[in-house]
């Protein structure tokens, strides 16, 4: 199994620009996340999606688009960046529909950077 | 809302001491999930251990072992024999059952020095 991969590893985007970045799991969990990591503020929820067609909003969802047409992939859209998008963002996954008291599988992060 | 609060941002200690990394949490629930991750220089999360509220005793994971004080929320995660491996960032997290969603503290760099 190759886990949770995301691509890009890297990003550069001018103010403006529009991007998706790609999550995949293979482990067949219904439980997917994004989270962004921010010096200083730990790991925050963005979107989450406990299964094929459903997603839902974390903490700081403003700016972002989710959508989860498959088990396999939950990719992240950014719409129109902005310099405080700049992050590291995380995807996760787990078993669990509730995400609870599995474990979760962490990608290894795409550094983001908007000028 | 739930909040997660580690209040050393920093550690160094020399490689083989035993290190303690505090985190204390605040909740109106009395079922959750309290997590440590590990976060070396790789970027990659990993989870260290992971401790049941409802279970009295503490979670061990080899040289990891937490210190779990239900009526202080507090959380902290002893280290014993720390290894040059050990360094990295540590975030305490937490999760009440179906909110779906871990709740990070704003992490420790932890340095172990040889």
């Amino acid at each position: 199994n190759a886990g949770v991969t995301q691509t890009p590893k890297f990003q550069v985007l001018k103010t403006g620009q529009s991007m998706t970045l790609q999550c995949a799991q293979d482990m067949n969990h219904e439980y997917m996340s994004w989270y962004r990591q921010d010096p200083g503020m730990g790991l925050r929820l963005i979107h989450y999606s406990v299964g094929a067609g459903i997603t839902d909003q974390g903490e700081v969802p403003n700016g972002y688009n989710v959508s989860r047409s498959t088990t396999e992939d939950f990719p992240l859209r950014l719409l129109s960046a902005a310099p405080s998008q700049t992050s590291v963002y995380f995807c996760a996954s787990s078993y669990s529909r509730t995400g609870t008291q599995d474990e979760q599988f962490f990608g290894p992060g795409t550094r983001l950077t908007v000028l | 809302a739930q909040t997660v609060t580690q209040s050393q941002p920093e550690m160094s200690v020399q490689e083989a001491e035993t290190v303690t990394l505090s985190c204390t949490y605040d909740t109106s629930e009395s079922n959750y999930y309290l997590f440590w991750y590990k976060q070396p220089p790789s970027r990659q999360m990993i989870l260290v251990i992971r401790q049941e509220a409802y279970k009295q005793q503490n979670a061990t994971e080899n040289r990891f072992s937490v210190n779990f004080q239900k009526a202080a929320k507090s959380f902290s995660l002893k280290i014993s024999d720390s290894q040059l491996g050990d360094t990295a960032m540590y975030f305490c997290a937490f999760m009440t059952p179906g909110a779906q969603k871990l709740v990070f503290g704003q992490g420790t760099r932890l340095t172990i020095n040889p």
